[in-house]
């Protein structure tokens, strides 16, 4: 199966500031995604994203989240002025198709103080 | 009413026990159906893919949808304390991409 990297693996940051998390996925894959999970609730989705640009986005996803894929490589997900309630784990996915299976990575804690 | 309601458990049962995990969707919108399963502090890994009502099966695992009554479970044959994670019932088709997830069921599968 293949690989998707997420980095860092665990983020602590100070409320107020801004934090961007890193996904590698394999270069042929169009469609990435990415989702959340607080602590103790289920997984949330947040975010598609296809030709470079938003597919579709949760209610979640506000002004304080962009995302972008900055050299057709690395997908990220920016929050511009975390918040307490921010802290989650942060799930980013890929496919091939808009329909198709989706593979994620390990995720990245975000843990803000 | 939730989108994707699935029993968080825990369900706890012995090796070699057969298990039955169950969700329920509201929305008849949704087209496909999935299963995952999540060690702690992991990613979320595809178990099961399907788009129609009826089984699938692969190895031990069986996938099972009825559209009908909006259900879907997913069965564990000989269960072994590896299978010990949570699983994750998902539904998708309303949109582009978009899954929707249900809570988790936690099982664990005791010597």
């Amino acid at each position: 199966e293949p690989e998707v990297t997420q980095t860092p693996s665990h983020q602590v940051t100070q409320m107020g500031q801004e934090v961007i998390l890193r996904c590698v996925p394999i270069s042929n894959h169009l469609y990435f995604y990415w989702y959340r999970q607080i602590l103790g609730q289920k997984v949330e989705f947040l975010v598609s994203f296809y030709n470079n640009e938003i597919s579709e986005k949760s209610e979640i996803f506000d002004d304080q989240f962009s995302v972008e894929r900055p050299d057709g490589s690395n997908f990220t997900l920016k929050i511009r002025s975390t918040k307490l309630e921010d802290s989650a784990m942060y799930f980013c996915a890929r496919s091939s198709g808009g329909r198709d299976t989706q593979y994620f990575g390990p995720g990245t804690r975000l843990t803000v103080l | 009413q939730k989108e994707v309601e699935q029993d968080p458990g825990p369900l706890s049962v012995p090796e070699g026990a057969i298990v039955s995990l169950n969700c329920t969707y509201s929305n008849s919108a949704f087209q496909y159906f999935m299963w995952y399963r999540q060690y702690s502090r992991k990613g979320p890994e595809l178990l099961m893919y399907t788009y129609s009502s009826g089984n699938k099966e692969d190895g031990r695992f069986t996938a099972q949808v009825d559209k009908s009554s909006k259900y879907i479970s997913l069965f564990i044959r000989d269960s072994q304390p590896s299978d010990s994670a949570t699983y994750l019932c998902l539904t998708g088709g309303t949109s582009y991409g978009k899954l929707t997830f249900g809570q988790g069921t936690i099982l664990t599968v005791h010597p």
